[in-house]
């Protein structure tokens, strides 16, 4: 079964502090993506790579970066929080084309 | 930021019915459209990956249809169960050469079963 998990379900960080969500899959999977799921507004997509050091914006890049040094990690960092940044974030990852993507369990992040 | 539309937002059926709901994107430059089924506390899993126009796919009582000429997809669920309870998804693919495009989510269809 293909696994992906991220380091924390839920988070509370301070206005203005470095938040680091980790996301690691076990498929050997070249894709991978971060989203934010707010209410009202669906699954967006924040960013994506397709290989190790590659990176895309997604729809909402503004205020986020991302990392990926290894295959199987993909590190989205929020330099500096704002409570606008209170969401549900979401990894996933698959292989390139059309193939499905696999879900993480999501990481509920608020930021006071 | 390309748009793909659910509709309804959300719907209540009695269980034993059947239901449909719709998803609409851009025709042009199709590349591929999934569904994937959201439940409470969990991650959003894949039902079906859908490339071609005419294309039926089936998994058990859930079948879905793709038109990509006129740019819909139908999902339907026969005898509708308590635990078909969840968020239906589809998400939309524009080919971009590279296959490696991240998916444009609709905002679901929210269907309740009710007992």
């Amino acid at each position: 079964d293909v696994k992906v998990t991220q380091s924390s379900r839920y988070l509370v960080k301070r206005t203005g502090e470095k938040v680091f969500l980790e996301c690691v899959q076990d498929m050997d999977h070249e894709n991978m993506f971060w989203y934010r799921q707010d209410p009202g507004l669906g699954l967006r997509l924040i960013y994506f790579s397709y290989d190790v050091k590659m990176k895309e914006k997604g729809d909402i890049p503004e205020g986020y970066s991302v990392s990926r040094e290894k295959k199987e990690r993909f590190s989205l960092i929020l330099e500096s929080a704002s409570t606008n940044q209170t969401s549900m974030y979401l990894c996933a990852s698959s292989f390139p084309g059309i193939y499905e993507q696999y879900f993480g369990p999501g990481t509920r992040l608020t930021v006071t | 930021i390309l748009n793909v539309e659910q509709s309804p937002q959300s719907l209540h059926v009695q269980e034993g019915d059947s239901t449909n709901f719709t998803c609409s994107f851009p025709s042009s430059n199709f590349y591929a459209l999934h569904w994937y089924r959201w439940e409470t506390a969990k991650s959003p899993e894949a039902l079906f990956v859908m490339t071609l126009n005419g294309d039926e796919k089936k998994k058990g009582r859930i079948s879905a249809t793709l038109n990509t000429k006129e740019g819909y997809s139908y999902l339907y669920i026969k005898g509708s169960q308590p635990e078909d309870s969840a968020t239906y998804l589809c998400a939309f693919i524009v080919s971009s050469g590279g296959g490696a495009d991240g998916l444009t989510f609709g905002k679901g269809t929210h269907l309740i079963i009710q007992p």
